[in-house]
């Protein structure tokens, strides 16, 4: 599987624009870029996915590089709620049901 | 439309006890996905099951684990003889028919083995 690298934190203060990058330098022509975000004590929450183009949803924002080798979400107004840890996954189109988390980013937002 | 309902959201088993988690998928869906998170790790693929049959269950230790779809009920991940390693959450996820595009999560299951 291709890997993604996060890094392990970040902060932002509430209102203002976050951006979450990942690297996925080995990621193939048939991967998917998947975000999904876990809330403490709670189950992932899938926010958005993308293949070769930038998407946008109600909750977020996918920039995608043009090489495709890394992407960058885009909370455009962090809320505390959105404190949480963000994981970017790979999921091959052809094969892949199998969503492998690595360890993510936390997100701490402040007031 | 509920979501993905798991219970026990806790569990405690001894050592050696058997430990039955359940999950009902959100409506509609025919697909069910179980996952572990070891503490302070991500969550790791398990199973894939579709009603009353195993897709891949690649990600499953080869003993002691087993899980069944059944055509009617929830989906059952059942672990024998635990041990103190299956401490753990567990987490089971849904998709509808033909899309892994979004998968939705239940609260989990936390397992507590002593």
């Amino acid at each position: 599987d291709a890997k993604t690298t996060q890094p392990n934190s970040m902060e932002s203060n509430e209102e203002e624009p976050v951006h979450l990058p990942c690297n996925h330098s080995t990621i193939s022509g048939t991967d998917y870029i998947h975000w999904y975000r876990q809330l403490p004590s709670q189950g992932p929450e899938y926010v958005i996915h993308g293949l070769t183009s930038n998407v946008n949803n109600r909750m977020a924002s996918l920039a995608i590089a043009e090489d495709r080798k890394s992407s960058t979400l885009i909370l455009h107004r962090a809320t505390l709620r959105d404190a949480a840890v963000y994981y970017c996954i790979l999921r091959d189109s052809n094969s892949g049901y199998a969503l492998n988390f690595g360890k993510g980013t936390s997100l701490l937002v402040t007031p | 439309n509920a979501g993905v309902m798991q219970n026990p959201r806790h569990l405690v088993r001894r050592r050696g006890q058997e430990a039955r988690l359940r999950c009902s998928p959100m409506k509609g869906h025919s697909h069910v996905y179980w996952y572990r998170q070891l503490p302070e790790e991500g969550l790791k693929f398990m199973v894939y099951l579709q009603k009353e049959n195993i897709i891949d269950e690649s990600g499953m230790p080869k003993e002691r684990f087993s899980a069944e779809f059944p055509k009617e009920g929830p989906s059952i991940l059942r672990i024998q003889q635990v041990v103190r390693g299956d401490s753990a959450a567990y987490f089971c996820a849904s998709s509808p028919p033909s899309s892994y595009n979004e998968q939705f999560f239940g609260p989990g299951t936390r397992l507590t083995v002593l």
